[in-house]
């Protein structure tokens, strides 16, 4: 029973226009929502999180909307560069249960020159 | 800046055989994971601690044994090695609800 899901395995966007990949999740108790981006051969780095209470958290290119009545949350990134070109994965954190983070499968962005 | 290291990058096992995974931070962190991620999947924590000789389960703890005697080590170790325990093994710390920092994984292969 995955709680956290990325339904979309891949995307391919051009250089200079936006990339938009979406995270659905199940469980009612998350409250923090993080996108790591992980390049091969490398762990994941943290990019942009965005709490429960908010509904959109920007930084530089990267911008995150959360929609908590569909359960969906979404990442924007504009415009999108080649360095780009990763695997991200969504993640949530239930309240009350630590630190312990919940993954996505991942979605894996090539952005084409 | 180090940040977590995590050793071997790569290893082969045979069925059965033992091994620890060696994961150290020096960020003074108080949390420190352990998670596995099979091909197309995401990551699944194995096991977790909240400080110096405390640990607990995750998601998918069998066949798996850690320690945490140092908040700098926390190392993974897989007793019987089994088809099964194949995959990539990421290390990550953290300050108590902060995000996550992870070590560039061990590929292990178990044949």
């Amino acid at each position: 029973d995955q709680q956290v899901k990325q339904n979309s395995p891949s995307l391919s966007v051009q250089e200079g226009r936006i990339s938009i990949l979406n995270c659905d999740y199940t469980n009612s108790m998350f409250d923090y929502f993080l996108w790591y981006k992980k390049y091969p051969a490398e762990g994941p780095t943290f990019l942009i999180s965005i709490s429960s209470i908010k509904d959109k958290n920007e930084d530089g290119r990267f911008t995150v909307f959360l929609n908590k009545s569909a359960k969906h949350l979404s990442l924007h990134i504009v415009p999108s560069q080649p360095g780009d070109s990763a695997v991200y994965f969504c993640a949530a954190r239930a309240r009350n249960a630590g630190n312990m983070l919940t993954f996505g499968g991942g979605t894996r962005l090539m952005v084409k020159p | 800046n180090a940040g977590v290291t995590q050793t071997p990058k790569f290893r082969i096992l045979k069925i059965g055989q033992s091994m620890t995974l060696q994961c150290t931070q020096d960020m003074n962190h108080n949390y420190m994971y352990w998670y596995r991620q099979d091909p197309g999947m995401g990551l699944k924590l194995i096991y977790y601690s909240v400080g110096a000789g405390i640990t607990d389960k995750g998601e998918v703890p069998n066949g798996y044994n850690v320690s945490r005697s140092t908040t700098e080590d926390f190392p993974l170790r897989l007793e019987l090695a089994a088809p099964s325990q194949t995959s990539v093994y990421f290390c990550a710390s953290s300050y108590t609800d902060q995000p996550q920092h992870f070590g560039d994984g061990t590929r292990l292969s178990i044949l």
